[in-house]
């Protein structure tokens, strides 16, 4: 069956735009969660859904950085007035529930902020 | 705060030889999980373990637990060049008797298998 899906699959914009990410779990995967790769932090946990809601929006750098899922099935990472230090692989990832084991990561998108 | 710490962080090899990858983490938990990454790729599940003892094998990767030491390792058997890869330790934190999935990752361990 089909895995994750992301959207693009790369990023270049200018420092000060707004950019949306989006993602595509895998169908009937109610959890969702949203993480950031950069080589100076490393791999870092952004956010997590469970079907719409958002029970921990911990990770998220700052309030420039936000997150909707709609229909308990796609997400939107929406990066406002993006910085240079913004720029990452961020990657999705799914599980059928919170509780269960694996999560399916997708190809996630580099951004690359100039 | 839950800290999760890989080593070695570069290992070269030598195809043939065994070696192992260790994962320490700071705060208890009963889920932990490795991931590979080739470069330019995403994260690929290879193991989830989810009690103390336990113990995951697949191919020339075998993965174990101990959640009393807090240590899991992944140890390579007689490496073979297409293994090389980046590999991650990821821990489950666990909130009051709870989990749902925030994983905490190790900084990575790059493999490199010399023929």
């Amino acid at each position: 069956g089909a895995g994750v899906s992301q959207s693009p699959s790369n990023k270049v914009t200018e420092k000060g735009k707004d950019v949306e990410l989006r993602c595509d779990p895998i169908s009937g995967h109610t959890a969702l969660y949203w993480y950031r790769q950069s080589l100076g932090q490393g791999l870092e946990f952004l956010i997590y859904f469970q079907g719409n809601s958002a029970p921990d929006k911990s990770g998220l750098p700052s309030d420039r950085f936000s997150a909707e899922r709609t229909g308990g099935s796609v997400s939107t990472l929406t990066i406002q007035r993006t910085q240079q230090e913004d720029s990452a692989v961020y990657l999705c990832a799914s599980k059928v529930a919170a509780a269960t084991d694996t999560q399916y990561f997708g190809p996630g998108t580099r951004l690359t902020v100039l | 705060e839950l800290k999760v710490e890989q080593n070695p962080l570069f290992l070269s090899m030598q195809e043939g030889k065994n070696y192992t990858i260790y994962c320490n983490y700071s705060t208890t938990s009963d889920r932990l999980y490795w991931y590979r990454q080739d470069p330019g790729k995403s994260l690929e599940s290879l193991f989830v373990l989810l009690s103390n003892g336990a113990v995951k094998q697949e191919g020339r990767l075998m993965a174990s637990l101990d959640t009393k030491a807090r240590l899991s390792t992944l140890h390579i058997t007689a490496a073979v060049h297409d293994l090389s890869a980046t590999y991650f330790c990821a821990v489950d934190r666990i909130s009051g008797g709870t989990s749902y999935g925030k994983l905490t990752f190790g900084q990575g361990t790059i493999l490199t298998v010399h023929p």
